[in-house]
């Protein structure tokens, strides 16, 4: 089983819909990540989270450490927001190994 | 200079090459990483160096040689490789306590044949 667990696996949605990936951990963490990869490209990062929210453009990520939970969120997706998105966690303060999701698979249709 | 730069963007070798994968960063980042990423799976960590130093191997195969001859570059060497090696090999880099500045290259994407 997964440390770090993703859901849904795979998302389509229509172009403006509003758009939320989960990411769910087991054991307290120092850090989050938020990586998006586009279909045979490589990964660029997109927010490090240790706790409360952050915003950018039409990316918002929340994190509750207290629940062990992680939400990205996509307001009016796009067609160019089609990649694959992935929830990587630091365990440790200092740590330099990520253990990453299984990644969503969002599909947005014009 | 905010980015990971990875050499070269494709590479198709024999199982009989010699070659190099080539990374670099300008971030002052003193940690440096590559990952190996399969089809439709997540990255997995081969290699981590903090200041030039090897600090994690997780049991790669020895035709994966790493090299970080300075604070800014770091090489992955290939040697008798097989077709299963063939991926997407990442390179990455951060400050040595993991702080907020993680950052990937593009990859190379690698076909053994």
């Amino acid at each position: 089983k997964n440390e770090v667990e993703q859901s849904p696996q795979n998302l389509t949605a229509q172009e403006g819909e509003f758009i939320t990936i989960n990411c769910s951990y087991s054991v307290g963490i120092s850090a989050l990540h938020w990586l998006q990869q586009h279909p045979g490209g490589g990964i660029v990062s997109l927010f490090m989270l240790s706790s409360g929210k952050k915003k950018h453009g039409r990316l918002i990520a929340t994190i509750n450490i207290q629940e062990k939970h992680s939400s990205l969120h996509i307001t009016a997706s796009h067609p160019r927001d089609s990649a694959v998105y992935i929830c990587a966690v630091r365990y440790h303060q200092g740590a330099q190994k990520l253990v990453f999701g299984q990644g969503t698979r969002l599909t947005i249709n014009p | 200079d905010t980015e990971v730069t990875q050499t070269p963007k494709h590479l198709v070798m024999g199982m009989t090459n010699k070659k190099s994968l080539k990374c670099e960063q300008h971030m002052g980042h003193r940690a440096m990483y590559w990952y190996k990423q399969k089809a439709k799976k997540p990255p997995e960590l081969m290699f981590v160096y903090s200041y030039e130093k090897l600090s994690i191997n997780e049991s790669v195969p020895s035709r994966f040689s790493p090299e970080c001859p300075n604070s800014s570059l770091l090489n992955l060497h290939l040697h008798a490789l097989q077709p299963e090696d063939s991926a997407l090999y990442l390179c990455a880099s951060s400050q040595v306590d993991g702080g907020p500045g993680y950052t990937f290259g593009s990859g190379t994407r690698l076909t053994v044949v």
